[in-house]
């Protein structure tokens, strides 16, 4: 089964707005990354943030984890019609290969 | 430096037949992974390989898939006997370790059984 859940599936803003993304896993994890897929392509790591931290910026990214709730959100800021795209959570635990979930659809509106 | 390859890019193949898929990962990039996505879906994890480890064959979902790596780098995924199902895009990935650090990844086949 999927360890990582996206939520919503899909999302709609206009450009300049912010979009947030939240991903709900079930067990243990060591870390958790978000992926960004364009086209249904190759994914591109965005972030990584370790089961130790709480929260992770990196330029317009902002990744908060809640380990009590087993879950994490990811906010991009000033959206930009380039950052239309599907955006994944996966997370990792022991030595297990990443573990994706089906990921929110964004699109941003010029 | 280079990123990680894919070929073909796109394979259209008949209902019965073998094909392969090829990826070269990061040179020095110990850790590949091969993903499904079906249209709409996430990654369905199929095989792993890790150095010279036994590889972790536990996402193949049949014994028509097999994978192997050769000289720890270059690795080729095989649908034997391909059904309509077996159609989605095939992601390689390589990391510098297992699991634990991101993983880049190649664009990906598309392949389609008629």
């Amino acid at each position: 089964s999927q360890q990582g859940e996206e939520d919503p599936q899909a999302l709609s803003i206009q450009e300049g707005e912010n979009a947030t993304m939240n991903c709900s896993y079930k067990t243990s994890i060591n870390n958790l990354q978000w992926y960004r897929q364009n086209s249904g392509r190759g994914l591109v790591h965005l972030i990584l943030i370790r089961s130790n931290e709480r929260e992770k910026h990196s330029g317009r990214l902002r990744v908060t984890l809640d380990t009590s709730k087993k879950s994490s959100s990811l906010l991009i800021t000033a959206s930009r019609a380039a950052d239309t795209a599907s955006y994944f959570c996966a997370t990792v635990y022991g030595n297990t290969p990443l573990v994706f979930g089906k990921g929110t659809r964004l699109s941003v509106i010029a | 430096g280079a990123g990680v390859s894919q070929s073909p890019s796109n394979k259209v193949t008949e209902k019965g037949k073998d094909v392969e898929l090829r990826c070269d990962p990061i040179s020095g990039h110990t850790a590949l992974y091969w993903y499904r996505q079906s249209l709409g879906q996430g990654l369905e994890f199929l095989i792993y390989f890790q150095g010279n480890s036994a590889p972790d064959k536990s996402g193949l979902p049949s014994d028509r898939f097999s994978a192997e790596r050769t000289g720890g780098s270059v690795s080729t995924l095989t649908i034997q006997r391909t059904q309509q199902e077996d159609s989605a895009v095939y992601l390689c990935a390589s990391s510098l370790e297992t699991g634990l650090g991101e993983q880049y990844f190649g664009p990906g086949t598309r392949l389609t059984v008629t």
